[in-house]
């Protein structure tokens, strides 16, 4: 198992500019979401999804749309890109966890984006 | 809404000496998860120890336990026996109740660096 991969991992942008940020997952999760993180800051959600065709928003969705069509991929599209979404992005899945837990994380190993 | 709140930015310790990384949290809800990650600077999330809201035990993971309160409402995690590998950036977080629409979302605390020193 590959578990949760995100392409690419640094990634540079001129404002205005849009992109998207892959994510696959190889465990059959039905629950994926992507999440951002600031300096100072935890991660926060941007838009997560309970399976295939199924997407809501998150804490923070502005700016960003995602589309789910197969249970392996949850893409994240940035329309029109700004400084302010210069972060860390992460990809996780939910499912049974390792330590007994119901629902486990596994996050990707994360995208770095500047917008300048 | 739910909170979680790590009050401490940075924390040092001296090898093979146990520290406590602090965590509160703030819910109404009943049935909720508490998770510990460790991000070392390479960046990775990764998952350490879970506490369930109906779990009578504390949790424990090798040298990582948390201690519990729950009338407390904190969720502290405890490193036994440091090591200089263990110095990264630890985050707090609380899932929220399966019942909601927004079931298994994580909340996460702005984290603790903490360094190990030798």
């Amino acid at each position: 198992n590959a578990g949760v991969t995100q392409t690419p991992k640094f990634q540079v942008l001129k404002t205005g500019q849009s992109m998207t940020l892959q994510c696959a997952q190889d465990m059959n999760h039905e629950y994926m979401s992507w999440y951002r993180q600031d300096p100072g800051m935890g991660l926060r959600l941007i838009h997560y999804s309970v399976g295939a065709g199924i997407t809501d928003q998150g804490e923070v969705p502005n700016g960003y749309n995602v589309s789910r069509s197969t249970t392996e991929d949850f893409p994240l599209r940035l329309l029109s890109a700004a400084p302010s979404q210069t972060s860390v992005y992460f990809c996780a899945s939910q499912g049974p966890g390792l330590a007994g837990t119901s629902y486990e994380q596994y996050f990707g190993p994360g995208t770095r984006l500047t917008v300048t | 809404a739910q909170k979680i709140t790590q009050t401490q930015p940075g924390m040092f310790v001296q090898e093979k000496e146990a520290v406590t990384l602090d965590c509160t949290y703030d819910t109404s809800d009943q049935s909720y998860g508490l998770f510990w990650y460790k991000q070392p600077s390479s960046g990775e999330m990764i998952f350490l120890i879970y506490q369930g809201s109906y779990d009578e035990q504390n949790a424990t993971e090798g040298r990582y336990s948390l201690n519990f309160q729950k009338a407390r409402k904190s969720a502290n995690l405890v490193i036994s026996a440091s090591q200089l590998g263990d110095s990264a950036m630890y985050f707090c977080a609380m899932r929220e109740p399966f019942s909601s629409g927004s079931a298994r979302q994580l909340t996460f605390g702005s984290g603790t660096q903490l360094t190990v020193l030798p």
